[in-house]
């Protein structure tokens, strides 16, 4: 069965700092890896996927992620934090044996210090 | 484009009473549509699958008979909870997709249940 795990429930990093959340995935084949970002109260925000190509894929808001196969991974990053990038990231992965449901990470809580 | 709207965003409503969802595809059409619930500070669970003209399908553990769902055309699915009690409050998110991109889902906003 697929499963994701986002092993870092919370990070808090300092505005202007870097900042890397990871996600990691049990598939058996292919998957199609996503990652959005939710504030309070809100629905789903798209910030990149990756479907083939380019393991490194760009996103919004400065966002970007790397797939990496051999670690069975798809880190997101973002060079320098803004206050607005606090909120909940979630990890998502999608695989065509299943029909594409999504199976979702548990979350990673993003606190951003002045 | 790929816009999916939700109403209401927000519902309180009695115990014992039923309240219904709307999940709509705005700008394209669905052939699939998916029902989520999240609890506060957790992640989303899938609960059902609706397909245009057909029966839902849900996964393991979900109540069919609580949970109605119904997508009865291309750009509309409802999801109404049943006989509601306190323990259905949670945020419910529904998403779609369409026949060409199956591989990718787009997201409502979320509509907040209150069973009081």
């Amino acid at each position: 069965a697929q499963s994701v795990t986002q092993p870092d429930i919370h990070i808090t990093v300092s505005e202007g700092a870097s900042l890397e959340l990871r996600c990691n995935y049990s598939y058996g084949a292919t998957p199609y890896l996503f990652w959005y970002v939710q504030s309070p109260g809100q629905g789903l925000q798209l910030l990149l996927k990756y479907f083939s190509g380019d393991t490194l894929v760009q996103g919004i808001k400065g966002f970007e992620a790397e797939f990496k196969r051999s670690q069975s991974s798809f880190n997101l990053r973002k060079p320098s934090v803004h206050w607005s990038d606090a909120a909940e990231y979630f990890c998502a992965v999608g695989e065509r044996s299943n029909d594409y449901k999504l199976s979702f990470g548990a979350g990673t809580t993003v606190t951003v210090r002045a | 484009g790929a816009v999916v709207s939700q109403h209401p965003s927000w519902v309180i409503c009695k115990s014992g009473t039923s309240v219904k969802i709307e999940c709509r595809s705005l700008d394209f059409q669905a052939t699939t549509m998916f029902w989520y619930r999240q609890f506060p500070k957790q992640s989303l669970m899938l609960m059902a699958t609706s397909n245009e003209g057909s029966k839902a399908t849900y996964e393991q553990g979900v109540e069919k008979d609580k949970f109605l769902i119904n997508h009865a055309s291309l750009t509309l699915s409802t999801l109404t909870v049943t006989s509601a009690h306190p323990e259905d409050s949670s945020f419910y998110i529904c998403s779609a997709r369409r026949r060409d991109k199956s591989y990718e889902q787009y997201f409502g906003p979320g509509t907040r249940l209150t069973v009081t």
